[in-house]
């Protein structure tokens, strides 16, 4: 199975902090995605990338940055963390828009 | 850009009896539609999906049925097992949308001994 690793597993931050959530992937796949989880809801896209250096707007970007500096790699900065981005974020990658994505095994962040 | 919504949020059933789980979307141009299962502290994992070419797939004992006209598809599992309890997502993309998955709320589903 494709493999999609996310570091850290688990984050507790503070309002106003910097954080910074970052995804590897080894699936040599051109697409990758992040998603947040609220408890008990669905998958929201947040940013997206299918290539290198490029950044693509999901359906909830603000608050949020993306970076892809190399096609396994891909970052999400929270520059000004905030109480309402306490969530499960999860990561996916996938060869083209409509394959299947390989989720991460999600980060757990707590914005106190 | 894309809608979907998911019916139920709860589902129990009696284990070795079908379950059901509905969805509707709003973009008639959607023509992609996966399934997702979800373990307590896992992440989502693919299943089964659909193409708007097709109106019926089915892997085993999952069934998506797809009906363009009403957009509107489903999943229907066969002979459940206390093993298929989890939380269960549709999702729809469409390329005028650049292909982007637009999800459902979930379903939970439980499957009682």
């Amino acid at each position: 199975e494709a493999a999609v690793t996310q570091s850290p597993r688990s984050k507790v931050a503070v309002t106003g902090g910097k954080v910074t959530l970052s995804c590897h992937q080894t699936n040599n796949h051109d697409y990758m995605y992040w998603y947040r989880q609220d408890t008990g809801h669905g998958l929201r896209l947040i940013h997206y990338s299918y290539v290198a250096d490029s950044t693509e707007k999901g359906d909830i970007p603000d608050g949020y940055k993306a970076s892809r500096p190399s096609q396994e790699n891909f970052s999400l900065i929270l520059e000004l963390a905030s109480l309402s981005q306490t969530a499960v974020y999860f990561c996916a990658s996938s060869v083209g828009q409509k394959d299947t994505q390989y989720f991460g095994p999600g980060t757990r962040l707590l914005v106190l | 850009g894309e809608q979907v919504e998911q019916l139920p949020s709860i589902l129990r059933v009696q284990e070795r009896s079908s379950a059901s789980i509905n969805c509707t979307y709003e973009n008639s141009a959607s023509n992609y539609f996966p399934w997702y299962k979800q373990e307590p502290g896992e992440n989502p994992k693919l299943i089964i999906d659909i193409r708007s070419n097709m109106e019926r797939k089915q892997i085993q004992g999952l069934i998506v049925l797809l009906d363009k006209k009403a957009k509107r598809f489903s999943l229907h599992i066969t002979d459940t097992q206390p093993a298929d309890s989890a939380m269960y997502f549709c999702a729809a993309s469409s390329d005028t949308n650049t292909g982007k998955l637009t999800f459902g709320d979930g379903t939970v589903l439980t499957v009682k001994p």
